[in-house]
């Protein structure tokens, strides 16, 4: 089986501070970890990922994520947010042994970043 | 182009109509999706094509059909619906496989309300 937990409704965070939205996983082989971004109205658009290799992941916007096996967790952080970063984020994990072959949303975030 | 289309943007109908959803990518995946999404909730899984083929049907119900023409296009039929069944539903498309590491892009979706 594979899960994913996203353990904050919503995070508030002021322009110009650092922002981590925070994700938690299970799988049973090796996950595949996906953050993605959506603004009201829209579908989702894909931020970052992480397969393998180095545990720091860079993606798009200036967003980060940390892969952390010992813990199971997959955070997304920003150094510095912006009002335009105030949106609905989803982790996503999809066990990249067996299991099943489709995605598995966590309960996303609103991330609210005031000016 | 890495966009993944979807009319109609909006969608009203009743519990007796026919309906159906488009989506289209030329980005020449081989996977496409259907999505469900609630308001404040993440994805939920319908179907999954792989090389124009059925390979995921979440158990949902017959009143909604999938097709896949080609490898670029997509519908959804829908017939004799619910009003639980008002929702945003979501397209989209990755490369390969589904199950693989590759990520997925999302249309803009299609907002159905059945009265």
């Amino acid at each position: 089986a594979q899960s994913v937990a996203q353990p904050e409704d919503q995070v508030n965070v002021a322009e110009g501070n650092p922002l981590t939205v925070k994700c938690t996983y299970s799988v049973s082989g090796n996950p595949y970890l996906f953050w993605y971004v959506q603004y009201p109205n829209r579908g989702l658009q894909f931020l970052l990922k992480y397969i393998t290799g180095d545990n720091l992941v860079k993606g798009s916007y200036g967003f980060e994520a940390e892969f952390n096996k010992s813990q199971t967790s997959f955070h997304l952080k920003k150094p510095s947010a912006l009002v335009s970063d105030s949106a609905l984020y989803f982790c996503a994990v999809r066990d990249g042994d067996t299991g099943r072959r489709a995605l598995t949303f966590g309960s996303g975030t609103r991330l609210q970043v005031q000016p | 182009d890495t966009e993944v289309t979807q009319t109609p943007k909006h969608l009203v109908m009743g519990m007796t109509n026919k309906k159906s959803l488009k989506c289209e990518q030329h980005m020449g995946h081989r996977a496409m999706y259907w999505y469900k999404q609630k308001a404040k909730k993440p994805p939920e899984l319908m179907f999954v094509y792989s090389y124009e083929k059925l390979s995921i049907n979440e158990s949902v119900p017959s009143r909604f059909s999938p097709e896949c023409p080609n490898s670029s296009l997509l519908n959804l039929h829908l017939h004799a619906l619910q009003p639980e069944d008002s929702a945003l539903y979501l397209c989209a498309s990755s490369q390969g496989l589904a199950g693989d590491s590759y990520e997925q892009y999302f249309g803009p979706g299609t907002r159905l309300t059945v009265t």
